[in-house]
Protein backbone atom coordinates (compact mmCIF):
# COMPACT_ATOMS: atom_id res chain seq x y z
CA UNK A 1 0.00 0.00 0.00
CA UNK A 2 1.04 3.41 -0.02
CA UNK A 3 2.20 4.37 -3.38
CA UNK A 4 2.64 7.55 -5.23
CA UNK A 5 2.69 7.19 -8.87
CA UNK A 6 4.20 10.23 -10.78
CA UNK A 7 3.40 11.06 -14.97
CA UNK A 8 5.70 11.83 -16.64
CA UNK A 9 8.67 10.15 -15.45
CA UNK A 10 10.60 11.74 -17.64
CA UNK A 11 9.76 15.12 -20.10
CA UNK A 12 12.35 16.88 -22.80
CA UNK A 13 10.77 20.44 -24.13
CA UNK A 14 11.90 23.29 -25.89
CA UNK A 15 12.89 26.61 -23.69
CA UNK A 16 9.23 28.64 -23.30
CA UNK A 17 6.84 25.77 -23.38
CA UNK A 18 4.97 24.51 -20.17
CA UNK A 19 5.49 21.45 -18.65
CA UNK A 20 2.56 19.14 -16.28
CA UNK A 21 3.76 16.84 -13.99
CA UNK A 22 1.02 14.87 -12.11
CA UNK A 23 1.40 13.33 -8.73
CA UNK A 24 -1.25 10.64 -7.55
CA UNK A 25 -1.97 8.73 -4.21
CA UNK A 26 -2.65 5.20 -5.85
CA UNK A 27 -4.33 3.32 -2.76
CA UNK A 28 -4.79 6.58 -0.36
CA UNK A 29 -6.39 9.81 0.47
CA UNK A 30 -3.81 12.65 0.49
CA UNK A 31 -5.19 16.07 1.72
CA UNK A 32 -1.49 17.24 1.62
CA UNK A 33 1.13 16.87 -1.16
CA UNK A 34 4.46 18.45 -1.26
CA UNK A 35 6.57 18.83 -4.26
CA UNK A 36 10.24 19.36 -4.23
CA UNK A 37 13.37 19.48 -6.91
CA UNK A 38 16.65 18.27 -6.40
CA UNK A 39 19.36 19.45 -8.37
CA UNK A 40 22.28 16.79 -9.87
CA UNK A 41 24.04 16.03 -6.67
CA UNK A 42 22.60 17.82 -4.28
CA UNK A 43 19.70 17.24 -1.47
CA UNK A 44 15.73 17.60 -2.35
CA UNK A 45 14.33 21.53 -1.47
CA UNK A 46 10.59 22.18 -0.90
CA UNK A 47 9.34 24.14 -3.26
CA UNK A 48 5.84 24.23 -2.20
CA UNK A 49 2.55 22.63 0.03
CA UNK A 50 -0.34 21.40 -1.80
CA UNK A 51 -3.52 21.36 -0.16
CA UNK A 52 -6.81 19.85 -1.27
CA UNK A 53 -9.32 22.36 -2.25
CA UNK A 54 -6.89 25.59 -1.02
CA UNK A 55 -4.21 27.33 -2.71
CA UNK A 56 -0.89 26.26 -2.51
CA UNK A 57 1.57 27.50 0.07
CA UNK A 58 4.61 28.10 -1.27
CA UNK A 59 8.48 28.43 0.28
CA UNK A 60 10.19 31.61 0.08
CA UNK A 61 12.03 31.90 -3.54
CA UNK A 62 9.73 29.88 -5.55
CA UNK A 63 7.51 31.95 -7.81
CA UNK A 64 4.18 30.93 -7.68
CA UNK A 65 3.09 31.96 -11.47
CA UNK A 66 6.10 30.00 -12.40
CA UNK A 67 4.93 26.86 -10.66
CA UNK A 68 1.67 26.42 -10.86
CA UNK A 69 -0.13 23.95 -8.41
CA UNK A 70 -3.60 22.23 -8.76
CA UNK A 71 -4.66 19.86 -5.63
CA UNK A 72 -8.30 19.50 -6.93
CA UNK A 73 -9.08 15.92 -5.30
CA UNK A 74 -7.71 13.89 -2.75
CA UNK A 75 -5.74 11.47 -5.16
CA UNK A 76 -4.37 14.25 -7.39
CA UNK A 77 -2.39 17.36 -7.16
CA UNK A 78 -0.52 18.73 -10.59
CA UNK A 79 2.55 21.12 -10.61
CA UNK A 80 3.32 23.25 -13.93
CA UNK A 81 5.84 24.91 -14.82
CA UNK A 82 5.08 27.79 -16.99
CA UNK A 83 7.66 29.18 -20.02
CA UNK A 84 10.09 26.76 -19.09
CA UNK A 85 13.79 27.95 -19.47
CA UNK A 86 17.15 25.70 -19.06
CA UNK A 87 17.67 26.12 -15.27
CA UNK A 88 14.32 24.45 -14.82
CA UNK A 89 15.88 21.70 -15.76
CA UNK A 90 15.77 19.42 -12.91
CA UNK A 91 14.44 16.09 -10.93
CA UNK A 92 11.08 17.13 -9.33
CA UNK A 93 9.56 15.09 -6.60
CA UNK A 94 6.08 14.50 -5.33
CA UNK A 95 4.94 13.27 -1.57
CA UNK A 96 2.05 12.54 -0.23
CA UNK A 97 0.65 11.83 3.65
CA UNK A 98 -2.03 9.29 3.86
CA UNK A 99 -5.25 11.61 5.11
CA UNK A 100 -6.50 8.62 7.59
CA UNK A 101 -3.63 7.52 9.40
CA UNK A 102 -2.11 11.35 9.66
CA UNK A 103 0.80 9.87 10.38
CA UNK A 104 4.47 11.03 10.32
CA UNK A 105 5.83 8.98 7.44
CA UNK A 106 5.62 11.07 3.63
CA UNK A 107 5.23 8.44 0.85
CA UNK A 108 7.13 9.42 -2.10
CA UNK A 109 6.43 9.64 -6.21
CA UNK A 110 9.67 8.10 -8.26
CA UNK A 111 10.44 11.28 -9.62
CA UNK A 112 10.20 12.99 -13.44
CA UNK A 113 13.34 14.61 -14.80
CA UNK A 114 12.41 17.57 -16.61
CA UNK A 115 14.85 18.87 -19.51
CA UNK A 116 14.58 22.15 -20.88
CA UNK A 117 16.42 22.65 -24.00
CA UNK B 1 13.78 25.29 3.96
CA UNK B 2 16.78 24.71 6.23
CA UNK B 3 18.81 21.72 5.49
CA UNK B 4 20.27 19.88 8.26
CA UNK B 5 24.58 19.08 7.76
CA UNK B 6 25.31 15.59 6.61
CA UNK B 7 28.78 13.70 6.99
CA UNK B 8 30.73 12.43 5.58
CA UNK B 9 29.32 13.79 1.89
CA UNK B 10 31.08 10.84 0.57
CA UNK B 11 31.56 7.58 2.01
CA UNK B 12 33.36 4.63 0.27
CA UNK B 13 33.83 1.25 2.14
CA UNK B 14 34.29 -2.43 1.04
CA UNK B 15 31.62 -4.73 1.32
CA UNK B 16 31.07 -6.38 4.59
CA UNK B 17 32.25 -3.53 6.77
CA UNK B 18 29.85 -1.16 8.49
CA UNK B 19 28.87 2.26 7.23
CA UNK B 20 28.28 5.04 9.55
CA UNK B 21 26.76 8.42 8.44
CA UNK B 22 25.89 11.44 10.75
CA UNK B 23 23.17 13.80 10.64
CA UNK B 24 22.60 17.04 12.55
CA UNK B 25 19.77 20.08 12.41
CA UNK B 26 18.94 22.90 13.89
CA UNK B 27 15.40 23.27 14.56
CA UNK B 28 13.36 21.29 17.40
CA UNK B 29 11.74 18.13 15.97
CA UNK B 30 8.79 15.82 16.23
CA UNK B 31 10.58 12.98 14.12
CA UNK B 32 13.50 11.85 11.97
CA UNK B 33 13.81 9.79 8.91
CA UNK B 34 16.17 8.31 6.54
CA UNK B 35 15.89 7.94 3.03
CA UNK B 36 17.72 6.19 0.55
CA UNK B 37 17.67 7.48 -3.05
CA UNK B 38 19.30 5.31 -5.90
CA UNK B 39 21.03 7.66 -9.15
CA UNK B 40 18.00 9.60 -10.73
CA UNK B 41 15.38 7.92 -8.84
CA UNK B 42 12.75 8.22 -6.47
CA UNK B 43 12.90 8.50 -2.46
CA UNK B 44 12.76 4.86 -0.55
CA UNK B 45 11.95 5.22 3.43
CA UNK B 46 14.19 3.34 5.40
CA UNK B 47 12.88 4.35 9.44
CA UNK B 48 11.40 6.91 11.35
CA UNK B 49 12.24 7.65 14.80
CA UNK B 50 10.71 9.62 16.99
CA UNK B 51 12.18 12.42 19.20
CA UNK B 52 10.97 10.35 22.35
CA UNK B 53 12.83 7.61 21.11
CA UNK B 54 16.88 7.18 21.30
CA UNK B 55 17.85 3.98 19.27
CA UNK B 56 15.66 2.38 16.53
CA UNK B 57 16.78 -0.51 14.45
CA UNK B 58 15.17 -2.39 11.37
CA UNK B 59 17.31 -5.08 9.85
CA UNK B 60 20.83 -3.91 9.20
CA UNK B 61 19.83 -0.58 9.84
CA UNK B 62 20.53 0.94 13.37
CA UNK B 63 19.06 4.66 13.78
CA UNK B 64 20.20 6.68 17.02
CA UNK B 65 19.03 10.21 17.69
CA UNK B 66 20.38 12.64 20.27
CA UNK B 67 18.04 15.59 21.05
CA UNK B 68 20.26 17.26 23.23
CA UNK B 69 22.91 17.62 20.51
CA UNK B 70 20.33 17.83 17.76
CA UNK B 71 22.17 14.91 15.81
CA UNK B 72 21.19 11.58 14.42
CA UNK B 73 23.47 8.66 13.44
CA UNK B 74 22.48 5.83 10.77
CA UNK B 75 24.49 2.69 10.94
CA UNK B 76 24.64 0.00 8.31
CA UNK B 77 25.63 -3.24 9.62
CA UNK B 78 27.28 -6.04 6.67
CA UNK B 79 26.86 -3.47 4.05
CA UNK B 80 26.63 -4.62 0.17
CA UNK B 81 27.18 -3.46 -3.03
CA UNK B 82 23.45 -3.08 -3.51
CA UNK B 83 23.32 -0.28 -0.45
CA UNK B 84 25.47 1.67 -3.00
CA UNK B 85 23.20 4.44 -2.75
CA UNK B 86 22.62 7.92 -1.57
CA UNK B 87 21.65 8.67 2.35
CA UNK B 88 19.33 11.79 3.27
CA UNK B 89 18.31 12.70 6.59
CA UNK B 90 14.57 14.09 6.99
CA UNK B 91 13.78 16.11 10.02
CA UNK B 92 9.65 16.78 10.33
CA UNK B 93 10.10 20.05 12.08
CA UNK B 94 7.90 20.55 15.32
CA UNK B 95 5.26 23.35 14.88
CA UNK B 96 5.79 23.29 11.12
CA UNK B 97 2.71 22.38 8.07
CA UNK B 98 4.82 19.04 8.86
CA UNK B 99 6.89 18.97 5.13
CA UNK B 100 10.32 17.46 6.08
CA UNK B 101 13.62 19.46 5.22
CA UNK B 102 16.38 17.33 4.01
CA UNK B 103 19.83 16.93 4.52
CA UNK B 104 22.34 17.40 2.52
CA UNK B 105 22.96 13.97 1.97
CA UNK B 106 25.69 11.29 2.15
CA UNK B 107 27.13 9.31 -1.13
CA UNK B 108 27.52 5.84 -0.11
CA UNK B 109 29.76 3.68 -2.22
CA UNK B 110 30.11 -0.09 -1.17
CA UNK B 111 32.42 -1.71 -3.33
CA UNK B 112 32.47 -5.47 -4.04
Amino acid sequence: GAVVSQHPSWVICKSGTSVKIECRSLDFQATTMFWYRQFPKQSLMLMATSNEGSKATYEQGVEKDKFLINHASLTLSTLTVTSAHPEDSSFYICSARDRVSQGNEQFFGPGTRLTVL
Amino acid sequence: SQQGEEDPQALSIQEGENATMNCSYKTSINNLQWYRQNSGRGLVHLILIRSNEREKHSGRLRVTLDTSKKSSSLLITASRAADTASYFCATDEAGSARQLTFGSGTQLTVLP
